[in-house]
Parts: structure tokens; sequence; C-alpha cells
């Protein structure tokens, strides 16, 4: 099982720039998550899915779009990147709703905006 | 608004000792209580996760303890082993909003 799959790994941006971060999940879960982990700080909430056409603003969201067309796949997009949101970027997913079930992890996306 | 930390931020111990890993959050309301580990460029690997129900929970050399009404949960891991060297995170899940508030981590290394 791929469990949950983040691409790029690595990316440089200009400031300015946009991307688009991709996550994909091969378990059927109907939550995804996207976080961002600074240097020394714990993981923040950016959005979160419920399940496919739902989505809704973590701790986090400004700067920052999500869409969920499918189950499996929860792209987050930057728009006008900022040296803010330089990060590492965690795509996670679960079973079930209030945590009953652990959060699978992808690998992360570690973005440096220039 | 919840808030975890974790100290120490980090730990360095010889192989086979015991280590002992703290974790406080304010809000006692929780749902429940994972602990993840962390390897440097990797995801997160979930360890335990405890209920609000339970005390503890087990899993191999590992112990978890939870303690709602003081707001803290500690990690046990027994006989340490160099390859138990890596970061591990708290977090809890609390409220409506499918959040997980986490700490900033503990970075422990297991010296051979």
């Amino acid at each position: 099982n791929a469990g949950v799959t983040q691409t790029p790994k690595f990316r440089i941006l200009k400031i300015g720039q946009s991307m688009t971060l991709q996550c994909t999940q091969d378990m059927n879960h109907n939550y995804m998550y996207w976080y961002r982990q600074d240097p020394g700080m714990g993981l923040k909430l950016i959005y979160y899915s419920v399940g496919a056409g739902i989505t809704d603003k973590g701790e986090v969201p400004n700067g920052y779009n999500v869409s969920r067309s499918t189950t499996e796949d929860f792209p987050l997009r930057l728009e006008l990147a900022a040296p803010s949101q330089t990060s590492v970027y965690f795509c996670a997913s679960s079973r079930t709703e209030r945590g009953n079930q652990p959060q699978h992890f992808g690998d992360g996306t570690r973005l440096s905006i220039l | 608004k919840q808030e975890v930390t974790q100290i120490p931020a980090a730990l360095s111990v010889p192989e086979g000792e015991n280590l002992v890993l703290n974790c406080s959050f304010t809000d006692s309301a929780i749902y429940n209580l994972q602990w993840f580990r962390q390897d440097p460029g990797k995801g997160l690997t979930s360890l335990l996760l405890i209920q609000s129900s339970q005390r503890e929970q087990t899993s191999g050399r590992l112990n978890a303890s939870l303690d709602k009404s003081s707001g803290r949960s500690t990690l046990y891991i027994a006989a340490s082993q160099p390859g138990d060297s890596a970061t591990y995170l708290c977090a809890v899940y609390s409220g409506n909003d499918y959040k997980l508030s986490f700490g900033a981590g503990t970075t422990v290394t297991v010296r051979a």
C-alpha cells in the first residue's frame, strides 16, 4: 500500500509565483488534512476535508486554497507565494472523524520561497 | 484554545536507558491523545492513540499514559536503542473542528 503520497518532495519558488502541492491517498479515507510545520514548531492545520466536495478552513488558511473533487486527491494551491510560506507541508488522511483512528501522513513537501 | 507543550525539546541518552517523554495540554476536554514519531525528512508515524476514557496504551517497548484531569501524558520507551533516535510529537484532539493540536516535539538521540 502506498498510503499518502505527496509531490513534489522539494520546490523552490520565487515571490509571487504560484504552485499546487499534490496529495493522493489510496486507503479510501474520507478525511484529509493539510498541515504546515515550521522549524521548532508543532504542525498547524491549514485546510481539511471531510469528503469529496467538502472543504473547510483550519488554523492558518490565509494564502492557500484547496479543492476535493475525488476521495483520493486533495491538492493545496499557493496563489501568490510569500517568504512566510516557506515551510514543510504535510498531507494526512484518516478513516473517521474526531481522531478515533490515527491520521496517516505523507513524507512532506519542503518548500522555499525566495 | 488548546496549547500543547513538550519538555524537554531535546534529550540524549545512552543505549539501554529508559526514555521518558512528557506532554502537557491546557484544555482537559479532549477526545484522545496521540503520540507520533518523525524521522528526519519524513512524515509522521502514529505510535499510540489513547482515547479520553483510557489511562494508558502499550505497544511493544512503548507505553503511554494519560491523566486528563492534570492535562498530562507521558511516553515511556523501555531499553532504548539507537534506532529510537527521532523526534516524538504528541497531539490532542479536542473540540468539533477536526483539528489535532500538536506539540513542538522532543528530539531524542540514543547514543550507542
